[in-house]
């Protein structure tokens, strides 16, 4: 059974400092890897998506991968009260274009 | 717009009970998903399709069956409602495999959940 591994939190970051999320994934076939926010009894949002290894900026956001190390990480830079939320790490599975392999999530607090 | 749409948004079951979930999308996506997800944990796949009059299963199929008549219509259902199917249900849909390079897939896009309690 292939793992997509997150810490389960909660990481608590004051207002207006730097959040870093971490994922780790063991299906070495991953090709796609994507970052969603999921709000307290509401559904998964997509916020990133990163596809080659490096860093892809989408405002404040940053998603890192590293296919090496099996190793995706996000950033979140002036960490707002309103980034608090569960953040899922998914990957796609070797041999599929659409199936994703979800984690448990970081649970992210901001704390003002 | 709507996106994706789910009904009902809560449901009570006894168990033993028959019920159909219901998902659509007006996106023109091609493929769908439904997805379970039990507390602090993740989402785990329970069937998806690629296409009208195809449907696979994923991880965690057992106690479920779906249909796809349409592009835009993918019903989950219990049969037999046990307390284990208990759990939040996702239903989600992309409009391809294929986006962002050979082998990659399209962002899903899901819908607002099912919370589904069996007593």
């Amino acid at each position: 059974q292939k793992e997509v591994e997150q810490n389960s939190g909660p990481l608590s970051v004051p207002e207006g400092a730097i959040a870093s999320l971490n994922c780790t994934y063991s299906d070495r076939g991953s090709q796609s890897f994507f970052w969603y926010r999921q709000y307290s009894g509401k559904s998964p949002e997509l916020i990133m998506s990163i596809y080659s290894n490096g860093d892809k900026e989408d405002g404040r956001f940053t998603a890192q991968l590293n296919k090496a190390s099996q190793y995706v990480s996000l950033l979140i830079r002036d960490s707002q009260p309103s980034d608090s939320a569960t953040y899922l790490c998914a990957v796609t599975q070797t041999g599929t274009a659409s199936k994703l392999t979800f984690g448990t999530g970081t649970r992210l607090q901001v704390t003002l | 717009n709507a996106g994706v749409t789910q009904t009902p948004k809560f449901r009570i079951l006894k168990i033993g009970q028959s019920m159909t979930l219901q998902c659509a999308q007006d996106m023109n996506h091609n493929y769908m998903y439904w997805y379970r997800q039990d507390p602090g944990m993740g989402l785990k796949l329970i069937y998806y399709s690629v296409g009208a009059g195809i449907t696979d299963k994923g991880e965690v199929p057992n106690g479920y069956n779906v249909s796809r008549s349409t592009t835009e219509d993918f019903p989950l259902r219990l049969e037999l409602a046990a307390p284990s199917q208990t759990s939040v249900y996702f239903c989600a849909s992309s409009y391809s495999g294929l986006a962002g390079g050979l082998g990659s897939p399209s962002e899903q896009f899901f819908g607002p959940g099912t919370r589904l309690t069996v007593l």
